[in-house]
């Protein structure tokens, strides 16, 4: 069965501080993979996919980026962080077009807070 | 631009009673819809989906009904349960690649 992993699960950063958030996923090859953003008290906010390595694509302009070194590895980055970075990341997964149906299925996140 | 809207950011309902949540969107080429349901520090659980060749989905508890004219779907949660208390995410996509999701309900089943 397929597993996805993110960490860490819980990070305080100062404003101004560099950020690297990792995903991986087990158990599938060629993924889609997903970085998401939930602020308080609103609905996910895709930020990045990637359909393969070294192929990401960008949502939202902002001061994040995103890599994707290996097949099964997904990794979230800030040189700076902003204040407005704060908020809860999440790594999902689909299977790729053609291999099933549209569900992404989400890791257990990381709540990031920019003090 | 907000393409999925979940109007009623909360519902409470009684244990065993039904639970039903509504979303309305407005990209007519959305033709795939999901819901998920999120417990606080958690990731989204994918819960059913529907495609828009179908009108109606059920999966034990839950069932998804769509209404494509009126470009709405309904999640019915029958009978509610307190661990069915969590937020819970509408879902579409166009294509093969993104999902664009509402900004939630949270969900409080009473005992």
């Amino acid at each position: 069965s397929q597993t996805i992993h993110q960490w860490p699960a819980t990070l305080v950063q100062p404003v101004g501080s560099p950020l690297s958030l990792e995903c991986t996923v087990e158990g599938t090859s060629n993924p889609n993979l997903y970085w998401y953003r939930q602020a308080a008290g609103r609905g996910l906010q895709l930020l990045f996919y990637s359909v393969g390595i070294g192929q990401i694509s960008s949502e939202v302009p902002q001061n994040l980026s995103a890599s994707r070194p290996q097949d099964r590895q997904f990794i979230l980055s800030s040189k700076k962080l902003l204040l407005s970075d704060s908020g809860f990341y999440l790594c999902a997964w689909r299977a790729r077009p053609g291999q099933g149906a549209y569900e992404q299925y989400f890791g257990p996140g990381t709540r990031l807070t920019v003090t | 631009d907000q393409q999925v809207k979940q109007n009623s950011p909360s519902l409470s309902v009684q244990e065993g009673r039904i639970s039903i949540l509504n979303c309305d969107y407005t990209n007519s080429m959305f033709d795939y819809f999901l819901w998920y349901k999120k417990y606080p520090a958690e990731g989204p659980t994918f819960l059913i989906s529907i495609s828009s060749i179908k009108d109606k989905n059920e999966d034990g508890r839950f069932t998804v009904f769509l209404n494509k004219s009126a470009k709405h779907l309904s999640l019915h949660i029958v009978p509610s349960q307190p661990g069915d208390s969590a937020v819970y995410f509408c879902a579409a996509s166009s294509n093969d690649y993104k999902l664009s999701f509402g900004a939630g309900t949270t969900v409080t089943v009473r005992a």
